[in-house]
């Protein structure tokens, strides 16, 4: 078990330019959760997925956000002409959906910085 | 709506020393979890300890100890004999239902614990 993957770990860009985000998930977990964490707050909710279904999206994801699991595994988060205002730390974290056993575990993170 | 609130933003404790961190939440639902999660320097989200709705028996986990009371809405995190490793931040959580849907932050508390 590796864990929660997120790849870049970094990134930087200019506002207006696209960006996309990978998250590799804990093998045999159906959620996955996507969250954005900005300095001195809690992670904030985006939208999350049970295997390749996206079951809820927050307020928070405007119409230049858009995410998918494409074959229930990975996951992938665009933004789509970036704004200051996107730079934040972008949170993976997966979870298997049972009775006794729903932690959610968090990867490392991608953090966003828009110039 | 669902609120998590942690009042103490900073706590400074010398080493050995016991801490308590305080978690108020606001929730309409009667079932839903509670969790603790650590994040270090490092950035990662660590789950330490979660409680159900239904339980409100208190446990000891090694150093950590938790206070959950559904009277007041409240559930309290103990570290005993803290140590210089313990200095994170961090988060109470809430998840409604059966634990598996996304989880509301609080804005977290950081501990710094002084050798």
């Amino acid at each position: 078990d590796t864990g929660v993957s997120q790849d870049p770990r970094h990134k930087i860009t200019k506002r207006g330019q696209n960006v996309t985000f990978r998250c590799d998930p804990i093998s045999e977990h159906n959620r996955l959760y996507w969250y954005r964490q900005t300095l001195g707050q809690g992670p904030e909710f985006l939208t999350y997925f049970q295997n390749e279904a996206q079951l809820e999206k927050s307020r928070l994801l405007s119409d230049r956000f858009s995410a998918e699991r494409p074959k229930g595994s990975f996951s992938t988060l665009e933004i789509q002409r970036t704004e200051q205002g996107d730079s934040a730390m972008y949170l993976c974290a997966s979870s298997l959906v049972s009775f006794s056993y729903n932690e959610q575990f968090f990867g490392p993170g991608t953090r966003l910085t828009v110039l | 709506a669902q609120k998590v609130t942690q009042v103490q933003t900073e706590i400074s404790v010398v080493e050995k020393e016991d801490v308590t961190l305080d978690c108020v939440y606001e929730t309409r639902d009667t079932t839903y979890y509670l969790f603790w999660y650590k994040q270090p320097p490092s950035g990662e989200l660590v789950f330490l300890i979660r409680r159900n709705s239904f339980d409100e028996q208190n446990e000891i986990s090694g150093r950590y100890s938790w206070n959950f009371q559904k009277s007041t809405s409240s559930f309290n995190f103990t570290i005993t004999a803290s140590q210089v490793v313990d200095s994170a931040v961090y988060f109470c959580a809430l998840s409604l239902h059966s634990g598996n849907t996304p989880l509301v932050f609080g804005k977290g508390t950081r501990l710094s614990v002084i050798a």
